[in-house]
């Protein structure tokens, strides 16, 4: 079983719908969770970032953190078609200098005009 | 402007063949990270450096190697024995900080074996 579960997609939406993209993790030490977005043939950027359980907003982005389920998700309201990336949740225990990022396999989002 | 830089953009190798691909940072953080990624599976971590002059193999390690003789600069050396070296490869930085540990990406290098 892997770490982190994440379903690849594609997932294909009409421009200024609701999306909501989730992970799923069997390690109940994960404490710092984030989300990355990755452009085509780019590297990834940090999204949102949430310690612990509970929401995050920012903007058109809400991150929530269920660690009772071990289940988090992204939702991003009025969805634009420069929002079609590849999103990656990835998850951690603990902060030190180093400290192993636990990565979903990425859901790729196509919002259509 | 600080970042990371990585190059080159594209690389093709023969069967064979060494090949090193460069990272390069001015962010001036103390860990250095590579890492694979293949379509459907995520990002693997291959190699990470906390510290000038010590590494540690991550979960991929067989076939690749690396060096840190600088604090900018972590290069890494896909050598002949990786026996599937195509994909697209991702160098990360991080400096912890009490509340976080977020790790920043370079722009990638994708390699492909002719």
């Amino acid at each position: 079983q892997k770490e982190v579960e994440q379903d690849p997609g594609p997932l294909s939406v009409p421009e200024g719908a609701i999306v909501s993209l989730n992970c799923t993790y069997s390690n109940s030490a994960f404490q710092y969770f984030m989300w990355y977005r990755q452009y085509s043939r780019k590297g990834p950027e940090l999204l949102m970032y949430t310690y612990s359980s509970g929401n995050k907003e920012d903007g058109r982005f809400t991150a929530q953190v269920d660690k009772s389920s071990k289940y988090i998700s992204l939702f991003i309201r009025d969805s634009q078609p420069s929002d079609s990336a590849t999103y990656l949740c990835a998850m951690s225990a603990e902060v030190y200098s180093f400290n192993k990022f636990y990565f979903g396999s990425g859901t790729k989002l196509n919002v259509k005009p | 402007d600080g970042g990371i830089t990585q190059s080159p953009k594209y690389l093709f190798r023969k069967e064979g063949q060494n090949v090193t691909l460069s990272c390069e940072q001015n962010l001036n953080h103390d860990a250095m990270y590579w890492y694979r990624q293949d379509p459907g599976q995520g990002l693997r971590l291959i190699y990470y450096s906390q510290i000038v002059n010590d590494f540690q193999k991550g979960d991929i390690a067989e076939g690749y190697s690396v060096s840190r003789e600088k604090k900018e600069s972590f290069p890494l050396t896909v050598t002949s024995a990786q026996k599937n070296p195509t994909a697209f490869y991702l160098c990360a930085s991080s400096m912890a900080r009490i509340d976080l540990n977020e790790q920043f990406f370079g722009p990638g290098t994708r390699l492909t074996v002719l």
